[in-house]
This record gives C-alpha cells, sequence and structure tokens, in this order.
C-alpha cells in the first residue's frame, strides 16, 4: 500500500516560518508534491521535488530525503491568506495516481 | 494559457438519478485524473486517463466510470445517485513525463445529492 502522513493542524502568526512535515511510504517512489486550497477552492500546484534536496519558489520552499521517506514544505513570511490547508501528496507505483496525505490546516494569526 | 476547466461548478440530484461532470484539461496535457472530495475522507483518488485509456481506477464502486476523448477532454459519469456520493468533484491535468507529480486542478463541481 501506499500511504503519507501529515500533521493535522499547524498554528503560527504572521511573519513566522512553519514547517509542515509529511513521511511516506510508497513502494517504487518518483518524487513528492504539494498543494494548496483555501476553504471552497480547489487544490492549487506549489511546488515538487523529484530528487533529494530543497527547491524554493519565492516564500515557499520544499524539501525531500529520500532515504528518509521525509518531506517537508517550509512557508517564510508567513501572512494572513496562507490560512488554507496544504497537501502531500506521491505518485502511486505505476505513476498513474497521485495519493495525497489528508491535509494540513495551517492557521495564520495576527 | 488556459486552465482546467470543469462544467458544471454545481449540481442538486436526486438519489437514483445519474449525473455526468465534464473536465476540459490544460492545452497539451493529456493526462486527467478525477478525485472525490469530502471532509471525512479528503482526497480520493478516482481515476487517471492517457490517451483515451484508463491506466488506473481507485476504490470506488463501478457506479463510477469515466473516458477520455480523443482532444483530452474527459467525463465522469456516476449512475443510481447515493446521499454519500455528495462531494467535490475534482479534476486534474499533468504534463507528459511528470508522473503525475505535477497535478493542476479545476475548480471543481459540487454535487449535491437529496
Amino acid at each position: 500500500g501506499q500511504s503519507l502522513e501529515q500533521p493535522s493542524e499547524v498554528t503560527a502568526v504572521e511573519g513566522a516560518i512553519v514547517q509542515i512535515n509529511c513521511t511516506y511510504q510508497t513502494s517504487g517512489f518518483y518524487g513528492l508534491s504539494w498543494y494548496q486550497q483555501h476553504d471552497g477552492g480547489a487544490p492549487t500546484f506549489l511546488s515538487y521535488n523529484a530528487l533529494d534536496g530543497l527547491e524554493e519558489t519565492g516564500r515557499f520552499s520544499s524539501f525531500l530525503s529520500r532515504s528518509d521517506s521525509y518531506g517537508y514544505l517550509l512557508l517564510q513570511e508567513l501572512q494572513m491568506k496562507d490560512s488554507a490547508s496544504y497537501f502531500c501528496a506521491a505518485p502511486n507505483q505505476a505513476g498513474t495516481a497521485l495519493i495525497f496525505g489528508k491535509g494540513t490546516t495551517l492557521s495564520v494569526s495576527s | 494559457k488556459a486552465g482546467v476547466t470543469q462544467t458544471p461548478r454545481y449540481l442538486i440530484k436526486t438519489r437514483g438519478q445519474q449525473v455526468t461532470l465534464s473536465c476540459s484539461p490544460i492545452s497539451g496535457h493529456r493526462s486527467v485524473s478525477w478525485y472525490q472530495q469530502t471532509p471525512g475522507q479528503g482526497l480520493q483518488f478516482l481515476f487517471e486517463y492517457f490517451s483515451e485509456t484508463q491506466r488506473n481506477k481507485g476504490n470506488f464502486p463501478g457506479r463510477f466510470s469515466g473516458r477520455q476523448f480523443s482532444n483530452s477532454r474527459s467525463e465522469m459519469n456516476v449512475s443510481t445517485l447515493e446521499l454519500g456520493d455528495s462531494a467535490l468533484y475534482l479534476c486534474a491535468s499533468s504534463p507528459v513525463g511528470t508522473a503525475n507529480l505535477k497535478a493542476f486542478f479545476g475548480q471543481g463541481t459540487r454535487l449535491t445529492v437529496v
């Protein structure tokens, strides 16, 4: 089987840095991707890592360690608009389906 | 480039009816996937199509079906609707060569079964 585990909730204040972790169990591995979803909206692609290391996209960065079956999404200079659910996801063994974690709800307060 | 387009955005159906949802992927994307999202179950994979072939199907009953056309547009159909089918149905398209790691979602169709 395939599973991805991430914390259910994270809280932080404006301007802070927050890290959302994701551990996975897969048979075969192509990489890890991250999505943001605001209430009532659709998931939006943020970042992906096919190889180990850090990928930076503006205020968001994503990290992958395949040897540890672990990745994280790092959000810097938090803003109120970053309050949303964040999902990690990984393809199945054949690369024909994206399996999602249950999501982390991030609440940013002032 | 236009994004993924799903129609309709909202639907209200009665138990026992059937429904067809439509998805137009980003131009050039040949992979189209469908997901069901509910508060309790999160994002559940329904099926994936590539070049008109279903490559994978999630753990859903046979009432859920889909197809993809030669222009990569896709439809999914749910027959004999049940109350539990009420959900947000999301379609995503992915570029070739990414193993679906980069998925771009449409706004979804919110289906309510009464």
